[in-house]
């Protein structure tokens, strides 16, 4: 499977709490992105990395938000003190600015299925 | 800042018919990449469409096709023949080329009901 990666795919967890998500992309996409989507309305921008370095954050990454991509591969985005408001999908998606072999076109990114994230 | 703005919270068609999805976006660069995405019910998003700014011709991918108006700042999504397999939330989203950012920014959304 060459696609996005997204784990674990639904989280249930109780306000406070700390979770952490994983994310693998798509093998050799340099670029990497974490989006939040509430229901009914559209992806949300919070972070992006190029290799292993995360060259934007948004304001909605508040200081409990924590996202990191060691050495280029995979990224993890660890949530603390997790809130009722934190509740949402939170989605991964990557990609390149050379389409690698048979993965579509450059500069075109692709999502992962989403991790679900609810907080009681 | 650019923004997205998709002004059609809900729309549906006929099976078989046309329907149209309006998108605009708000940008002072010349050159940048528009995407529609789709995102069928508790599913993947995945790629409709995209154009390129610096292109004059629309682009098109079998039944779906785009209305590109880069003065108007329009970017409109039109599906013919329409398909059940075609009701999702279709998203349009803009990736600017010169300002630095690779991030893409996204509209809110259009749900797409398609009726037997």
């Amino acid at each position: 499977d060459t696609g996005v990666s997204q784990n674990p795919r639904h989280k249930i967890t109780k306000r406070g709490q700390n979770v952490t998500f994983r994310c693998d992309p798509i093998s050799e996409h340099n670029r990497l992105y974490w989006y939040r989507q509430t229901l009914g309305q559209g992806p949300e921008f919070l972070t992006y990395f190029q290799n292993e370095a995360q060259l934007e954050k948004s304001r909605l990454l508040s200081d409990r938000f924590s996202a990191e991509r060691p050495k280029g591969s995979f990224s993890t985005l660890e949530i603390q003190r997790t809130e009722q408001g934190d509740s949402a999908m939170y989605l991964c998606a990557s990609s390149s600015y050379l389409p690698p072999p048979g993965q579509g076109t450059g500069n075109t990114i692709y999502f992962g299925e989403g991790s679900w994230l609810t907080v009681v | 800042a650019q923004t997205v703005t998709q002004s059609q919270p809900e729309m549906s068609v006929q099976e078989a018919e046309t329907v149209t999805l309006s998108c605009t976006y708000d940008t002072s660069e010349s050159d940048y990449y528009l995407f529609w995405y789709k995102q069928p019910p508790s599913r993947q998003m995945i790629l409709v469409i995209r154009q390129e700014a610096y292109k004059q011709q629309n682009a098109t991918e079998n039944r779906f096709s785009v209305n590109f108006q880069k003065a108007a700042k329009s970017f409109s999504l039109k599906i013919s023949d329409s398909q059940l397999g075609d009701a999702a939330m279709y998203f349009c989203a803009h990736r600017s080329l010169t300002s630095g950012t690779y991030k893409y920014i996204f509209g809110t959304g259009t749900r797409l009901k398609v009726l037997a």
